[in-house]
């Protein structure tokens, strides 16, 4: 089952916040975070393994609460490379399945 | 070395062709996938091998045939290919099957005639 995303796109000004969203209609146990940019490879972010995990990454970070099946990820004073398409993949019996994509413009 | 390559970067085939993708890896990662991504669309899984066994095949067609030579490179037999089979093909590649990061290649630019 394929996790929803949102919103769907993002455009903000640089030095702004965003916050991504996924959420799944069956029980996750684990969420993981990519980021791909035009024309280029996803490019891994960060993964959480557990209920109520919090990660950081530079300005990036994200929260997985287990019992509302649901992951946000947190984009602070966002810059300019952190443009590109953001998909979080939820994993199930041994696979993993990507959202939709939230994609996010940052303008100067 | 967190690289995983692909080659070729863009292939134009026609539909009677056989061609194959590769994908090479030094990681010492012992789960591989391939995944085909639409424009504007999220990666779709086609087929996993763990520890050189295809593990998942997510009922890709049989147009589509991989193989697992060793534990680091990971091929894409392509036959008989249909229009619709144009997409950005990608590998990746993880330390196991688990809830493991994976790490991408840059991708093969597939597009059928």
């Amino acid at each position: 089952q394929q996790p929803v995303q949102s919103p769907q796109a993002v455009i903000l000004r640089e030095g702004e916040d965003a916050v991504i969203n996924c959420s799944s209609s069956k029980a996750l146990y684990s969420v993981h975070w990519y980021r791909q940019k035009h024309g280029e490879a996803p490019v891994f972010l960060m993964i959480l393994l557990k209920g109520g995990e919090q990660k950081g990454h530079e300005k990036i970070s994200a929260s997985f609460n287990e019992k509302k099946q649901q992951s946000s990820l947190y984009l602070t004073a966002s810059q300019l490379s952190y443009s590109g398409t953001y998909f979080c993949g939820t994993q199930g019996a041994q696979k993993l399945v990507f959202g939709q994509g939230t994609r996010l413009t940052i303008n100067p | 070395d967190t690289e995983v390559t692909q080659t070729p970067k863009h292939l134009v085939m026609g539909m009677t062709n056989k061609k194959s993708l590769k994908c090479e890896q030094h990681m010492g990662h012992r789960a591989m996938y391939w995944y085909k991504q639409k424009a504007k669309k999220p990666p779709e899984l086609m087929f996993v091998y763990s520890y050189e066994k295809l593990s998942i095949n997510e009922s890709v067609p049989s147009r589509f045939s991989p193989e697992c030579p060793n534990s680091s490179l990971l091929n894409l037999h392509l036959h008989a290919l249909q229009p619709e089979d144009s997409a950005l093909y990608l590998c990746a590649s993880s330390q196991g099957r688990g809830s493991n990061e994976q790490y991408f290649g840059p991708g093969t630019r597939l597009t059928v005639t």
